[in-house]
C-alpha cells in the first residue's frame, strides 16, 4: 500500500463548479498537510499548509484535514480555466518536521468555460 | 515567483557523463530539498540539507551526490548519467521554523 493515495483523474469541470479533490494515507505519524499547485512541466506552487486537523480556508480554497479517517481534501470554489493544472497533495511527519514530504501521484484538472 | 532559484533550465547530454545542478533557496530559508520527477514515479525525494549538513536521504542513487555550501545554494551532482534518470529534478526550501516547502521552477535533464 502506497503512503499516500490520490486519484490521478482527470477531473474536467465547467467554470464555476465546485471542486473537490482528495487524498488517502496511511502513516498515522503525518502531522502537515499540504497542497500544491503545478502547471505543465512547471515547479509546484504551494497552496495550502495545515497542521494537524481541521479545516483552513484561502480566498476559493478550503483545505480540510481528517486524520481519524486519515483523508485530506481540498475544495475550490468557483473554478476558472487558470484553475487547470495537477494538484498534488504533500504531507510530512512531526518527529521528521522540516524532512522529506511524501507526495500523492497528483489529480489533473481541466475547467472549461 | 516562490524566491527559490535553479539553473540551468534544461540540460541535454549523454548517456555515461556527469551533470550539476544548481540551487539557491529562499532568503533566510536554511534547508534545502532536492526531489526527482518523472512521468511514472510522480515527485520522489532524493536529499536534504540543513544549514550545510546531510539531514535526511531518500530514494537517491549512489551515482547521485549533493552538498550545501556556507552561502545556503546546493548543488545536485549526477553521474554515469543512464536513460532512465531523464527526469525533473526540482530543489525546494523551508523556513527555520515551518514544514511548508517552497519549489523552484526545476532542471529538465534529458539523457541520450
Amino acid at each position: 500500500q502506497k503512503e499516500v493515495e490520490q486519484d490521478p483523474g482527470p477531473l474536467s469541470v465547467p467554470e464555476g463548479a465546485i471542486v473537490s479533490l482528495n487524498c488517502t494515507y496511511s502513516n498515522s505519524a503525518f502531522q502537515y498537510f499540504m497542497w500544491y499547485r503545478q502547471y505543465s512541466r512547471k515547479g509546484p506552487e504551494l497552496l495550502m499548509y495545515t497542521y494537524s486537523s481541521g479545516n483552513k480556508e484561502d480566498g476559493r480554497f478550503t483545505a480540510q484535514v481528517d486524520k481519524s479517517s486519515k483523508y485530506i481534501s481540498l475544495f475550490i470554489r468557483d473554478s476558472q480555466p487558470s484553475d487547470s493544472a495537477t494538484y498534488l497533495c504533500a504531507m510530512s511527519s512531526l518527529d521528521q518536521a522540516g524532512t522529506a514530504l511524501i507526495f500523492g501521484k497528483g489529480t489533473t484538472l481541466s475547467v472549461s468555460s | 515567483d516562490s524566491g527559490v532559484t535553479q539553473t540551468p533550465k534544461h540540460l541535454i547530454t549523454a548517456t555515461g557523463q556527469r551533470v550539476t545542478l544548481r540551487c539557491s533557496p529562499r532568503s533566510g530559508d536554511l534547508s534545502v530539498y532536492w526531489y526527482q520527477q518523472s512521468l511514472d514515479q510522480g515527485l520522489q525525494f532524493l536529499i536534504q540539507y540543513y544549514n550545510g549538513e546531510e539531514r535526511a536521504k531518500g530514494n537517491i542513487l549512489e551515482r547521485f551526490s549533493a552538498q550545501q555550501f556556507p552561502d545556503l545554494h546546493s548543488e545536485l551532482n549526477l553521474s554515469s548519467l543512464e536513460l532512465g534518470d531523464s527526469a525533473l529534478y526540482f530543489c525546494a526550501s523551508s523556513p527555520p521554523s515551518g514544514a511548508e516547502q517552497y519549489f523552484g521552477p526545476g532542471t529538465r535533464l534529458t539523457v541520450t
